[in-house]
């Protein structure tokens, strides 16, 4: 099982819609972040969350973070063919001897249609 | 230009013949950490490094040895590779910041393996 649960994984829309994207789990995160991947290409960091209940906003993209440190979520709003791509949560566990240990969600394949 | 670099980038080899994934960054990152990706179950944390000479396990790594000699180098090594190991593999690095990884990882272009 998966200690960072993404859904949905496939997304499927068109041009102009709006979407949101989840990241849940059971387990306390000191931070969690958020990637975008390109086929070929690793992935590249979007934004970092560090504080329960915080919001950033980067330009079309709002990325939430839980009360509880334990959930985050994506939202695009208006997508664009351009956000196509594999999106990644990924969650730094909190103390003790987790400390370094990185956790991905299965990942998040969204294809916007022109 | 601030990078991360793997290789080889593809490799196709057969069962139990020792092999090495070079990775490089010259950032002067403190931490670096392997990755494989598979279908389906996004990226998983082979083993990471806090620093020179500091190595710990990530979630999956049997069949799996790295080493951190100098600060800017993290190889990875399959002893005895098997097909089950065979799936792309990045490394990344990152500054650390007091007891979280706040700070963005930077990824390798990644490493095709198959293991016949």
């Amino acid at each position: 099982t998966q200690l960072l649960e993404q859904s949905p994984q496939f997304l499927s829309i068109q041009e102009g819609e709006n979407l949101t994207v989840y990241c849940n789990s059971s387990s306390v995160f000191s931070s969690l972040q958020w990637y975008r991947q390109e086929p070929g290409e690793g992935p590249v960091l979007l934004v970092t969350v560090v504080t329960g209940g915080e919001v950033k906003k980067l330009k079309r993209l709002t990325f939430q973070f839980g009360d509880a440190r334990k959930d985050s979520s994506l939202h695009i709003t208006a997508a664009q063919p351009g956000d196509t791509g594999l999106y990644l949560c990924a969650g730094d566990r909190a103390g003790g001897t987790s400390y370094g240990k990185l956790t991905f969600g299965q990942g998040t394949i969204l294809t916007v249609h022109p | 230009e601030a990078q991360v670099t793997q290789n080889p980038r593809y490799l196709i080899t057969v069962t139990g013949k020792k092999l090495t994934v070079t990775c490089s960054q010259n950032m002067n990152h403190e931490y670096m950490s392997w990755y494989r990706q598979d279908p389906g179950l996004g990226l998983r944390q082979i083993y990471y490094s806090m620093n020179v000479e500091v190595t710990d396990k990530g979630d999956v790594p049997e069949g799996y040895k790295v080493s951190r000699k100098e600060k800017r180098n993290f190889p990875l090594i399959l002893e005895s590779p098997s097909p089950n190991q065979t799936s792309l593999y990045f490394c990344a690095s990152s500054w650390t910041s007091g007891r979280a990884l706040y700070n963005e990882q930077f990824f390798g272009p990644g490493t095709r393996l198959t293991v016949l």
